[in-house]
């Protein structure tokens, strides 16, 4: 079946450093790819999408690009702030367009000043 | 706009009793609700999907006469872990969708459930 695999966390970070989590899948068909973010005590929220092959999705300086020859969903952002602190995930929807979301593990970005 | 809320945001119970979670979308008509859970880290697992006035759908695995869902309105659905246990604890997530070509979802903070 369709699966999502993430790095493994916590990332840590300093202020202005640069970001990669990776995210490679799984799935058949075209599956549409997502990034969402969890702050401390919050629910998720989408972050950025993709919805076809070689598509960027961007958002907050964040930066992802769907790459279908290395099933890959690379989130990155060039200058982190202690306020990207949280928990990352990335998904993916497959194509049967159940609206079904399928999580990789989460990534935790620790930012310090 | 597209705010979900959950209540309660925590609870406690004392094994063998049930527990209603419910989940509520503040500013839009959610024609999909699912419900996921969420193990301390370890990603978003999900139960079931549920559209208004029918039967939800239930994923492998998912026991549906324990895990109890109900999607009553356009804005409501509720999920009633019935007698509880210690390994029910968990995080509860929900999430809905305005449905359509955009089906993104929107989701709740969650629900922190310890059963004692």
């Amino acid at each position: 079946g369709d699966s999502v695999t993430q790095m493994e966390g916590p990332v840590t970070l300093s202020e202005e450093a640069f970001l990669t989590i990776n995210c490679t899948y799984t799935a058949t068909g075209y599956p549409s790819l997502f990034w969402y973010v969890q702050y401390p005590g919050e629910g998720l929220q989408l972050l950025l999408k993709a919805t076809k092959a070689d598509d960027k999705g961007s958002n907050k300086g964040f930066e992802a690009t769907y790459r279908k020859e290395t099933t890959s969903f690379h989130l990155e952002k060039g200058s982190v702030q202690v306020s990207d602190s949280a928990v990352y995930f990335c998904a993916l929807s497959g194509s049967s367009n159940t609206g079904k979301l399928i999580f990789g593990q989460g990534t935790t970005l620790q930012v310090k000043p | 706009g597209a705010v979900v809320s959950q209540h309660p945001s925590w609870v406690i119970c004392k094994s063998g009793t049930s527990v209603k979670i419910e989940c509520r979308s503040l500013d839009f008509q959610a024609t999909t609700m699912f419900w996921y859970r969420q193990f301390p880290k370890q990603s978003l697992m999900l139960m079931a999907t549920s559209n208004e006035g029918s039967k939800a759908t239930y994923e492998q695995g998912v026991e549906k006469d324990k895990f109890l869902i109900n999607h009553a309105s356009l804005t409501l659905s509720t999920l009633t872990v019935t007698s509880a246990h210690p390994e029910d604890s968990s995080f509860y997530i929900c999430s809905a969708s305005k449905g359509g070509v955009n089906n993104e979802q929107f989701f709740g903070p969650g629900t922190r459930l310890t059963v004692l």
